[in-house]
């Protein structure tokens, strides 16, 4: 069983949708949870940070973290088809100086937002 | 401010041959991490180096080594290619230490096919 589980999708929205993305984790010793998003050819970029359970939002994005559950989830409002990418969840157990750029992965969400 | 810098961005090897791929970090950075990409196992952790040292190190096996410049320029280099280490090599940049934010910054990736 992998330490951080995300359904692959693929999954396809009409445009101005709300996108729900989740990932699963078994690792309590995670504590920083990430959502990055990968366009095709390019390397994954950084969308969202947590630290603590509860929400964070950012503009059309909003990422929520369970730990009770060891679920995280990433919502998008009003998608647009510039959100159409690879959405990868991340997570990581220590950033006391020691494991900064040792990130476990989820296999990625392919999302398509099509007008 | 120059992004991350993967070399070459494609090839092509033979079962048995050996290759090295070179990744130059965002200026300042002092943290080099490479991750393996593939359509099956998703992005995986191969190792870190920090300042000259290895920091982490993935499940992968000795056949995958890396080092680290003073500069901080990093290569990485695979042994008795197999077919399944066909794949996109990602490396990630970031400061290494400090406040964590959880952001890597990654290259395009080199992508690799083994015949």
């Amino acid at each position: 069983q992998k330490e951080v589980e995300q359904d692959p999708g693929p999954l396809s929205v009409p445009e101005g949708a709300i996108v729900s993305l989740n990932c699963t984790y078994s690792n309590s010793a995670f504590q920083y949870f990430m959502w990055y998003r990968q366009y095709s050819r390019k390397g994954p970029e950084l969308l969202m940070y947590t630290y603590s359970s509860g929400n964070k939002e950012d503009g059309r994005f909003t990422a929520q973290v369970d730990k009770s559950s060891k679920y995280i989830s990433l919502f998008i409002r009003d998608s647009q088809p510039s959100d159409s990418a690879t959405y990868l969840c991340a997570m990581s157990g220590n950033a006391g100086g020691t494991s900064y750029g040792k990130l476990t992965f989820g296999q990625g969400t392919i999302l398509t937002v099509h007008p | 401010k120059a992004g991350v810098t993967q070399t070459p961005r494609y090839l092509i090897k033979t079962r048995g041959q050996q290759v090295t791929l070179s990744c130059s970090p965002i200026s300042g950075h002092r943290s080099v991490s490479w991750y393996q990409q593939t359509p099956g196992q998703g992005l995986q952790f191969l190792f870190e180096y920090f300042s000259e040292t290895q920091r982490n190190k993935g499940n992968f096996p000795g056949r995958f080594s890396g080092r680290q410049f003073s500069n901080s320029r990093s290569e990485m280099n695979v042994s008795t290619l197999e077919l399944g280490d066909s794949a996109l090599y990602l490396c990630a940049s970031s400061i290494g230490q400090g406040s964590y934010t959880g952001e890597l910054f990654f290259g395009e990736g080199s992508r690799l096919t083994v015949l």
